[in-house]
């Protein structure tokens, strides 16, 4: 699993609520990536954090918010402006920038009943 | 447009057989190749990583080969086993440590 916990596996949600998923590491790793995989797609990055303190917008950031208030924790919260939501959510984390090795959660399927 | 593209989108392998993946990019600039595996409902898990350098990363029965004057990857698994079943993503880093992910490749080894 890479040093990285995220939680939960499976969230429900229903429309109009925001939701937060949680992504801790214990790699001592100053990055931090949020994902969005969908079926027939590569990975689409949302957020990304390469310190604490600081992220930035991914390709796709619109109906997300993440905070890094501490080097081990990037949660991320989908917003009820995320217009479609169900997805595979995964986390990840690097030594440094995305140069380098990245170790990837075991992901947080959502799903909007 | 992807600038990661892989075939075929999916495979069935007999156990025992080899196979092999292929990657074609545009990234541009280059800095890294990399697979991962994954397992259905899990994160990947990462195989290999070359830079622009290396030809061939071998890692037990996955070998990569990059060939980067024509931007093409391949991964050839060797005597398949049941548990190679997942999917096979490409990805590829610029120079800035941006990442482009390939779709993935869906592998099925069957007894």
């Amino acid at each position: 699993d890479g040093g990285i916990t995220q939680s939960p596996k499976y969230l429900f949600r229903k429309e109009g609520q925001n939701v937060t998923l949680s992504c801790e590491q214990n790699l001592n790793h100053d990055a931090m990536y949020w994902y969005r995989q969908d079926p027939g797609q590569g990975l689409r990055l949302i957020y990304y954090s390469q310190i604490v303190n600081d992220f930035q917008k991914g390709d796709i950031a619109e109906g997300y918010s993440v905070s890094r208030e501490k080097k081990e924790s990037f949660p991320l919260t989908v917003t009820s402006a995320q217009k479609n939501p169900t997805a595979f959510y995964l986390c990840a984390s690097s030594i440094g920038p995305a140069n380098t090795e990245a170790f990837f959660g075991q992901g947080t399927r959502l799903t909007v009943v | 447009k992807n600038q990661v593209e892989q075939s075929p989108q999916s495979l069935i392998i007999l156990e025992g057989k080899n196979c092999t993946l292929q990657c074609n990019y545009t990234v541009s600039p280059f800095s890294n190749l990399r697979w991962y595996k994954q397992d259905t409902g899990r994160g990947p898990v990462s195989l290999t990583i070359m830079t622009f350098s290396e030809n061939t990363k071998s890692n037990g029965r996955y070998t990569a080969t990059l060939d980067a004057d024509t931007k093409q990857s391949s991964l050839h698994i060797t005597a398949s086993q049941l548990s190679d079943s997942a999917s096979y993503i490409c990805v590829v880093s610029d120079s800035w440590g941006k990442l482009q992910f390939g779709a993935g490749t869906q592998v099925v080894v069957t007894p």
